[in-house]
């Protein structure tokens, strides 16, 4: 089975600090992946995804991630955060047969201090 | 208004009730998802659905039913809710085709008492 694993299950960072939120996945067969962000009593929204081509994705709000296949990571950054930042990440794939379905980790608190 | 919509946000239900959560959808999207989210889980699949009239099984499909007789509605069913169902529900779409994102609901918070 599909297996998505966000390492730290919550990550506090200060207000302006760097942040990386950890992704790996295990798949034989090629993956799209997607980061989602989750705010208080609310849906996920999309952050950003990578289908194909570059490894460096950017998405909204100042987030990037990078694809890394012999890894099998795909890692989310901002270089400065913002209060405004602090909600839950999800990190979610659909694999190469079946890519109308989509498998997500346990989730990332990330939780921005002023 | 367009988007993803799920009713009711809030429920409390009791042991053993039947209850439906809705999920409804304007952009005629063929595909459809029901996830739960618990902590600690994240979102998993509890069933999904390709079009009108195809439904399969996701990871923790058991105590649910569910049916798409039209494109646009998804209805989930407990036929007799137990406490382990406790749970934020999630519905979500997508255009399908393979390179489109899920499109979440606001989600339903069920408590089973």
């Amino acid at each position: 089975a599909q297996s998505v694993t966000q390492l730290d299950s919550q990550v506090p960072v200060f207000e302006e600090a760097p942040v990386e939120l950890r992704c790996n996945y295990s798949s034989s067969v090629s993956v799209y992946l997607f980061w989602y962000v989750q705010y208080p009593n609310q849906g996920l929204q999309l952050l950003l995804k990578y289908l194909s081509g570059s490894t460096l994705v950017k998405g909204i709000n100042g987030f990037e991630a990078e694809f890394n296949k012999s890894q099998t990571s795909f890692h989310l950054r901002k270089p400065s955060v913002h209060i405004s930042d602090t909600a839950e990440y999800f990190c979610a794939v659909s694999r190469g047969y079946n890519f109308n379905k989509f498998y997500f980790g346990s989730g990332t608190k990330l939780n921005v201090k002023p | 208004d367009a988007g993803i919509t799920q009713s009711p946000r809030y429920k409390i239900t009791e042991t053993g009730r039947q209850v439906t959560l809705m999920c409804h959808q304007t952009w005629s999207h063929s595909y459809m998802f029901w996830y739960r989210q618990d902590l600690g889980h994240g979102l998993r699949l509890i069933y999904y659905s390709a079009a009108a009239d195809i439904t399969d099984k996701g990871e923790v499909p058991d105590g649910y039913v569910v049916s798409r007789s039209k494109t646009e509605n998804f209805p989930l069913t407990l036929e007799s809710a137990t406490r382990s169902q406790t749970s934020v529900y999630f519905c979500a779409s997508s255009p399908g085709g393979g390179v489109s994102e899920a499109f979440f609901g606001q989600g339903t918070r069920l408590t089973v008492v």
